[in-house]
């Protein structure tokens, strides 16, 4: 069971540079996520894709783009990296029906802008 | 401010004792709550959905407050292996946001 899968794992970029994060889950789930995570600042939502087609901003989106490619795929790209977006990104999907649906996570992709 | 609010800590607790956080959420049309539990470096998971009517599982309690806006968890008689940062989330549809954590260390 592959679950949620994140690729790459590792990175670093050099400030200006374009990079995309692939994110693929095999559970059939409807929804999507794209978390980034820093020291102290617990899980901040980037942007989420409720259905194949969808896609809404989070509380961190600028700087950010999506592509929710098809059901089973959630990308996210850095058009020109900076610094500030040196973080760990977990991407997790979530499936629809009753209330209390949790979260899948990846095992998150460790970027590092330098 | 954000969302959802959690005491960051550390909580510095001894085997065997007992352990509650909570966590407030600031959205009342938030419907879907969780505690996730994350190890250092690691993805977060899943610890409990939090229901209305409050639930157990093991040495586990959440409650959700809807009339206070909170959730809490209880962990009754910690174990060294409960040492880890425990995230709440709550979220309206398909938007869930997560507090920035909770951690904890049982000692020895």
């Amino acid at each position: 069971n592959a679950g949620v899968t994140q690729t790459p794992k590792f990175q670093v970029l050099k400030t200006g540079q374009s990079m995309t994060l692939q994110c693929a889950q095999d559970m059939n789930h409807n929804s999507m996520y794209w978390y980034r995570q820093d020291p102290g600042m617990g899980l901040r939502l980037i942007y989420y894709s409720a259905s194949e087609g969808t896609t809404d901003k989070g509380e961190v989106p600028n700087g950010y783009n999506v592509s929710r490619l098809n059901k089973r795929e959630f990308s996210l790209r850095l058009e020109s990296a900076a610094p500030s977006q040196t973080s760990v990104y977990f991407c997790a999907s979530r499936g629809q029906g009753a209330l209390g649906q949790p979260q899948h996570f990846g095992d998150g992709t460790r970027l590092s802008i330098l | 401010r954000k969302e959802v609010e959690q005491d960051p800590g550390p909580f510095n607790v001894p085997e065997g004792a007992t352990v509650a956080f909570n966590c407030t959420y600031s959205n009342s049309a938030s419907q879907s709550f969780f505690w996730y539990r994350q190890d250092c470096r690691k993805e977060p998971k899943l610890l409990m959905s939090v229901y209305s009517s409050g639930n157990e599982d093991g040495r586990f309690t959440a409650q959700l407050n809807r009339a206070s806006q909170y959730i809490s968890l209880l962990i009754r008689d910690s174990k060294l292996s409960d040492s880890a940062t425990y995230l709440c989330a709550a979220g309206r549809d398909d938007k869930i946001i997560f507090g920035k954590g909770t951690r904890l260390h049982i000692l020895p």
